[in-house]
């Protein structure tokens, strides 16, 4: 049992390049979220997902963009990289029907824009 | 709405003393309160939640939380530090019950660093 599995786990972008970053879970679970990291700021919510075919807007979503085919992917689109950008990208999931469940992470992908 | 404060970046202790990690949280109604630690270049691991009755919550590694609903605070402790203790800890919350749509989001601290030394 994987998890929740992020690719890649590091990269360098120049500014204004495109970049998708890749998450799965093998849970079956319906909700899933993308966060960034960064130090002294803790994590902000930049999407999240209800279920295939379903995203919203979280804190941060400005500069990113996602989709969701299936339950299992939820990819985040960077369309044109900039140095704000340059953060540390968590995936996570968490089972709807357990009202109070947590979420389950990925390792990150550790971004820097130059 | 719904925050998460850790009001320390840091703290010191010496292994074998006790530690305290502390948060509090606002949101409406009533909350779920959890606890995440992240070693160096990891993701977020679970550590403990809150969810309703024993004030007193036990989770992994030997530690455990105080939820205090009058001081809105949910502190992370632990008796005995151990240096392999060291990592980033997170405090989030979530308001109780299942918001439809809502996607069940937490909402995290800033963490904070502990560190445990010899």
């Amino acid at each position: 049992n994987a998890g929740v599995t992020q690719t890649p786990k590091f990269r360098i972008l120049k500014i204004g390049q495109s970049m998708t970053l890749q998450c799965a879970q093998d849970m079956n679970h319906n909700y899933m979220y993308w966060y960034r990291q960064d130090p002294g700021m803790g994590l902000k919510l930049i999407y999240y997902s209800v279920g295939a075919g379903i995203t919203d807007k979280g804190e941060v979503p400005n500069g990113y963009n996602v989709s969701r085919s299936t339950t299992e992917d939820f990819p985040l689109r960077l369309e044109l990289a900039a140095p704000s950008q340059t953060s540390v990208y968590f995936c996570a999931s968490s089972d709807p029907t357990d009202s109070a469940g947590g979420y389950t992470f990925g390792s990150g992908t550790r971004l820097t824009v130059v | 709405a719904q925050s998460v404060a850790q009001p320390e970046d840091q703290v010191n202790v010496a292994e074998g003393n006790p530690l305290t990690v502390k948060c509090t949280y606002s949101v409406s109604g009533n909350p779920y309160l959890f606890w995440y630690v992240q070693y160096p270049n990891r993701g977020l691991q679970f550590l403990l939640k809150y969810i309703t009755g024993d004030n007193l919550v036990k989770g992994s590694y030997g530690f455990e939380a105080e939820f205090n609903k009058s001081q809105t605070s949910f502190h992370l402790k632990k008796p005995s530090a151990l240096v392999s203790d060291s990592a980033l800890y997170f405090c989030a919350v979530r308001r109780r019950g299942i918001l439809t749509g809502g996607g069940n989001k937490l909402t995290f601290g800033t963490g904070t660093q502990l560190k445990v030394e010899l």
